[in-house]
């Protein structure tokens, strides 16, 4: 089992649609999580930290982390085109001073 | 904020020669990492660096040596570059984890291409 796992895609959603955004983990111990997104031939740019369950908004970007059931979500309002990009979830495991980043999930804001 | 730079955004080299990779941040990061990206296979760390001097190896240090002399600067080296080298490299820093933060920022990237 991956440690990380995100559904490839593409994830496309309609302008201003709301667009969700999964990932679900192994490794229990895990303690803190990250959102990036990475637009083609750029490098990733961190969007949200989250290290509590829970919520955790920041403009239109909102994190959902849920430890018991492993998983952490990020959803988009108002979608658009501009957020058209590769978003990759990642999370430090327990004990370990190295991130471990999920394959990303491509979203498509179809105007 | 942040910034990460690193010295090269494309580069292109022959099989066998001696590459160097350099990275600077100006944020006083304790931590900086090298990771290679490829299509599919997401980011796999190559090397990273907790501390002046200090390294540890990744998933994927074979082929690849590094050096960090100063905080603030982490070189990648490849030692006889090969065509299975070819990628996007990306240098990375963040504070301790000790902290209570533990984000990871990135520099642009170097596209290395060997020929």
């Amino acid at each position: 089992q991956k440690e990380v796992e995100q559904n490839s895609g593409p994830l496309s959603v309609p302008e201003g649609a709301i667009a969700s955004l999964n990932c679900t983990y192994s490794d229990r111990g895990s303690q803190s999580f990250f959102w990036y997104r990475q637009y083609s031939g750029k490098s990733p740019e961190l969007i949200m930290s989250i290290y509590s369950n829970g919520d955790k908004e920041d403009g239109r970007f909102t994190a959902q982390l849920n430890k018991a059931s492993q998983y952490v979500s990020l959803l988009i309002r108002d979608s658009q085109p501009s957020d058209s990009a590769t978003y990759l979830c990642a999370l430090l495991p327990g004990g370990y001073q190295k991130v471990t980043f999920g394959t990303g999930t491509k979203l498509q804001v179809i105007p | 904020d942040v910034k990460v730079t690193q010295s090269s955004r494309y580069l292109v080299k022959r099989t066998g020669e001696k590459v160097f990779l350099e990275c600077v941040q100006d944020m006083d990061h304790e931590n900086m990492f090298w990771y290679r990206q490829d299509p599919g296979l997401g980011l796999r760390l190559i090397y990273f660096s907790y501390d002046v001097k200090m390294k540890e190896k990744g998933d994927i240090p074979e082929g690849y040596s590094v050096s960090r002399e100063k905080k603030e600067r982490f070189s990648l080296i490849l030692e006889s570059a090969s065509t299975n080298q070819t990628s996007m490299y990306l240098c990375a820093s963040s504070g301790r984890l000790l902290a209570g933060s533990y984000e990871q920022y990135f520099g642009p990237g170097t596209r290395l291409t060997v020929t």
